[in-house]
């Protein structure tokens, strides 16, 4: 079986300021890992994804995750957050042997000016 | 390209009354997945299709039903709905299990 933790409800964070949004996983094969966000009633817009090789990913809008397999983590980042960034925030996770995405329950990152 | 589209964006039924939802994608994708979306729970996948003709069940699908008699549509039926299937449902697709998934805007159903 494969699931995802989003441990943080919400984060706030001020413009300027690094975002952080942390994922964990468990998977019992290898990990495909993405990560989503979702504007106000909008579907969900692909960030980036972890397959294979290196372990540091850059994605869409400035963003990046690092792949972790000893923590099995999978932390999304921005090294300066934008008011724009204010989003909900979904990581999801691909067992190697399965076809199907198992979502997280969401971040909603707010971003203050 | 539309990409991923939706029919209808909203809906309000009674308990008991039947529907379908229509979901349409002009990137060829073999992929196609229903989910739905609850407060708190993050995305849920109802049923999928791995190609045109196949249909698969997935984590929720007690309630629904799907088919995908052409490749480009995959439509999600509700034979009687019930309050519990109060949601937003997504459709989404994509070229390969491996690859990123495109979703539609999303259906907000409300059954009274």
């Amino acid at each position: 079986a494969q699931s995802v933790a989003q441990p943080e409800d919400q984060v706030n964070v001020a413009e300027g300021n690094p975002l952080t949004v942390k994922c964990t996983y468990s998977v019992s094969g290898n990990p495909y890992l993405f990560w989503y966000v979702q504007y106000p009633n909008r579907g969900l817009q692909f960030l980036l994804k972890y397959i294979t090789g290196d372990n540091l990913v850059k994605g869409s809008y400035g963003f990046e995750a690092e792949f972790n397999k000893s923590q099995t983590s999978f932390h999304l980042k921005k090294p300066s957050a934008l008011v724009s960034d204010s989003a909900l925030y979904f990581c999801a996770v691909r067992d190697g042997g399965d076809y199907k995405l198992s979502f997280g329950a969401g971040t909603t990152v707010t971003v203050r000016a | 390209n539309a990409g991923v589209t939706q029919t209808p964006k909203f809906r309000v039924l009674k308990t008991g009354q039947s529907m379908t939802l229509l979901c349409a994608q002009d990137m060829n994708h073999e992929y196609m997945y229903w989910y739905r979306q609850d407060p708190g729970m993050g995305l849920r996948l109802i049923h999928y299709s791995v190609g045109e003709g196949t249909t698969a069940k997935g984590e929720v699908p007690d309630g629904y039903n799907v088919s995908r008699l052409k490749k480009q549509n995959f439509l999600l039926g509700l034979e009687s709905a019930a309050p519990s299937q109060t949601s937003v449902y997504f459709c989404a697709s994509s070229y390969s299990s491996f690859d990123e998934q495109f979703f539609g805007p999303g259906t907000r159903l409300t059954v009274l």
